[in-house]
């Protein structure tokens, strides 16, 4: 079975600054990952994807993720936050296609000014 | 274009109260995916339509909860006899290929 893992469950930074948010997953067959972000009384909205090819993947916002299969991790950095990066942010992993996602727990981001 | 709709946004039910919650996918959209995202959890998969055929249920908690797509588009996600461990977001879901979009949630509160 897939599991997903975001080893923090919240991260406060200063605005400007650099932010890393943690996700590894578990499972015994090729994946689709993807981070989704979450505002309040909102949906799921999609930053990024992995589904193959180049390992390192640009998404929307300034956001970027880098899929790594030797240690089962797809971590999402951004090099400068702001206030409206605020949010809840979702890891999460398929098995492709039209397959159900597994999520994490969830990282909730908190932009300190 | 437009994207995924759902309603009602939010809804209050009294213990043992049937609900109904409906969703609106993407236009053209063949695969449908119901989520329950419980307070400070990552949603959980419920249940999943391939056009109007549901093609997995596992993930639906009891049989209290039944999900439909008679045509292969709307489709309504029903509890009946609420329960308070029912409060959650309620997230469906659409997609073509390999990319979830997601609605804005029903928020059910079982009073």
């Amino acid at each position: 079975a897939q599991s997903v893992t975001q080893l923090d469950s919240q991260v406060p930074v200063f605005e400007e600054a650099p932010v890393e948010l943690r996700c590894n997953y578990s499972s015994s067959v090729s994946v689709y990952l993807f981070w989704y972000v979450q505002y309040p009384n909102q949906g799921l909205q999609l930053l990024l994807k992995y589904l193959s090819g180049s390992t390192l993947v640009k998404g929307i916002n300034g956001f970027e993720a880098e899929f790594n299969k030797s240690q089962t991790s797809f971590h999402l950095r951004k090099p400068s936050v702001h206030i409206s990066d605020t949010a809840e942010y979702f890891c999460a992993v398929s098995e492709g296609g039209a397959q159900k996602l597994v999520f994490g727990q969830g990282t909730r981001l908190t932009i300190n000014p | 274009g437009a994207g995924v709709s759902q309603s009602p946004r939010y809804k209050v039910a009294k213990r043992g109260q049937d609900v109904a919650l409906r969703c609106d996918p993407i236009s053209g959209h063949v695969s449908l995916f119901w989520y329950q995202q419980a307070l400070g959890q990552g949603p959980e998969f419920l249940t999943y339509f391939q056009n109007e055929a549901q093609l997995d249920k596992s993930g639906l908690p009891s049989d209290r909860f039944f999900a439909e797509r008679p045509e292969g588009s709307v489709s309504t996600l029903k509890i009946q006899r609420t329960q308070q461990e029912d409060s959650a977001v309620y997230l469906c879901a659409s997609s073509l290929m390999d990319t979830q979009y997601f609605g804005p949630g029903t928020r059910l509160t079982v009073l």
